[in-house]
């Protein structure tokens, strides 16, 4: 069956930089969900979309900036990168109004030097 | 902001013996969910319990619900040296638009 899709899996970047992270939801899903993952803790959410609006808003700097587009791709832009933005960001999708099962993809590496 | 914590943090089995994992949630919630993590990767969906479900199984795992305790139980039977990894427990509160809050997560090692 098919998965959650992440781009790239692995960013290295230096600080004061922008970087984009790419998503493609599993097929006919309808919501999209980011969360960002630091070293030994646990996912915080940061965004999610429903329909190419967003639904919800969570911990997410006002240097990131987030869309979903109409194949339902979601894209995760970061700018002014600082060293704490390293960290493991997840996307996840679920069918909207069905007990939102997410299922997540394998991750972004994002490495900030 | 935690929305749980996990207990035990750390928990080390031999293979074939049974793990039980809990976690612990703060508000009323939609559903619970169990996630395993392999270290440093991507996050497997295990199970799902809506907050009128009282027990859910899966294969080797049985997940309950207790509501009036906002607590969960996650019971891996059988284990095995591959089901070694982290386990978050995750919820969806009724008031949060479905975003999932998480636990601080289990780490389980399964010795051969």
């Amino acid at each position: 069956a098919a998965g959650v899709i992440q781009s790239p899996r692995h960013l290295i970047k230096e600080k004061r930089e922008t970087a984009t992270l790419k998503c493609y939801p599993i097929p006919r899903h309808d919501t999209v969900y980011w969360y960002q993952q630091g070293p030994g803790q646990d996912p915080q959410f940061l965004i999610s979309f429903y329909e190419k609006m967003q639904s919800d808003k969570g911990s997410i700097p006002d240097r990131f900036s987030a869309q979903q587009f109409s194949d339902y791709h979601s894209e995760l832009n970061m700018s002014s990168l600082e060293l704490g933005d390293s960290a493991l960001y997840f996307c996840a999708s679920s069918l909207w109004n069905s007990d939102y099962e997410q299922y997540f993809g394998p991750g972004t590496r994002l490495t900030v030097t | 902001s935690q929305q749980g914590e996990e207990d035990p943090q750390a928990l080390s089995i031999q293979e074939g013996e049974n793990a039980t994992m809990n976690c612990s949630y703060k508000t009323s919630i939609n559903n619970l969910q169990w996630y395993r993590q392999n270290s440093g990767r991507g996050l497997v969906h295990l199970i799902l319990i809506r907050s009128n479900e009282r027990e859910k199984h899966s294969g080797r795992l049985r997940v309950t619900l207790d509501t009036s305790k906002k607590s969960s139980s996650l019971l891996i039977t059988a284990s095995r040296a591959a089901d070694t990894a982290s386990y978050f427990c995750a919820t969806d509160a009724d008031t949060s638009g479905s975003r999932l809050t998480f636990g601080e997560g289990t780490q389980l090692t399964v010795n051969p």
